[in-house]
């Protein structure tokens, strides 16, 4: 079954700290993979997305991800994250034969001063 | 640009009752999607539509759930007989294409309550 797996519920760090979200979906063969991120009140936004190429990926505010085929593994990376980053991150997997989104069940990033 | 627009943003109705949520997608986007996002979920996708067809309706939990497209632009979610499980934000989004590589943008949702 396709699926998206975000290990970590909530994940509490300091400001100014690292911070890594992890995500692993199910095996296949093309996939496009995605991280959404959703402040609070407001709609989901998109962070960043891998559809082929460069394995690292960068995104909007300083987030990076990384795609690992044979992890089937997708993390998302901050070096140094800022209060504004509180927020619900989803991570989705998009299968190149179909045409809907499979979301995790997604990880609140809350930020400690 | 303007964005995705969803109205209402919250709605409240009595189990039983009929409800319809719109959806205005992003001008010229031919592909619309519909997604529910229950309370500490991610969403989970119910329809897809590419112009005026259903493309894709296979995440329609039951017959009460319909969508309807008939211009090619606007969308409206209907729901018939609603229940108190069917509380929940509903997503639109909207790209370009159907294309896996297209980007999905979505709307701010609509929180529906069933008393």
């Amino acid at each position: 079954a396709q699926s998206v797996t975000q290990l970590d519920s909530q994940v509490p760090v300091f400001e100014e700290a690292p911070v890594e979200l992890r995500c692993n979906y199910s095996s296949s063969v093309s996939v496009y993979l995605f991280w959404y991120v959703q402040y609070p009140n407001q709609g989901l936004q998109l962070l960043l997305k891998y559809l082929s190429g460069s394995t690292l990926v960068k995104g909007i505010n300083g987030f990076e991800a990384e795609f690992n085929k044979s992890q089937t593994s997708f993390h998302l990376r901050k070096p140094s994250v800022h209060i504004s980053d509180t927020a619900e991150y989803f991570c989705a997997v998009r299968y190149s034969s179909a045409s809907k989104i499979i979301f995790g069940s997604g990880t609140r990033l809350s930020i400690r001063p | 640009g303007a964005g995705v627009s969803q109205t209402p943003s919250n709605k409240v109705t009595e189990k039983g009752k009929y409800v319809e949520l719109r959806c205005d997608p992003i001008s010229g986007h031919t592909a619309l999607y519909w997604y529910r996002q229950s309370l500490g979920q991610g969403p989970e996708f119910l329809i897809y539509f590419q112009g005026t067809g259903a493309a894709d309706d296979s995440g329609l939990p039951n017959d009460r759930f319909f969508a309807v497209r008939p211009e090619g632009s606007v969308s409206t979610l209907k729901i018939q007989r609603t229940e108190r499980g069917d509380s929940a934000v509903y997503l639109c989004a909207s790209s370009s294409g159907g294309a896996g590589q297209d980007t999905q943008y979505f709307g701010p949702g609509t929180r529906l309550t069933v008393l």
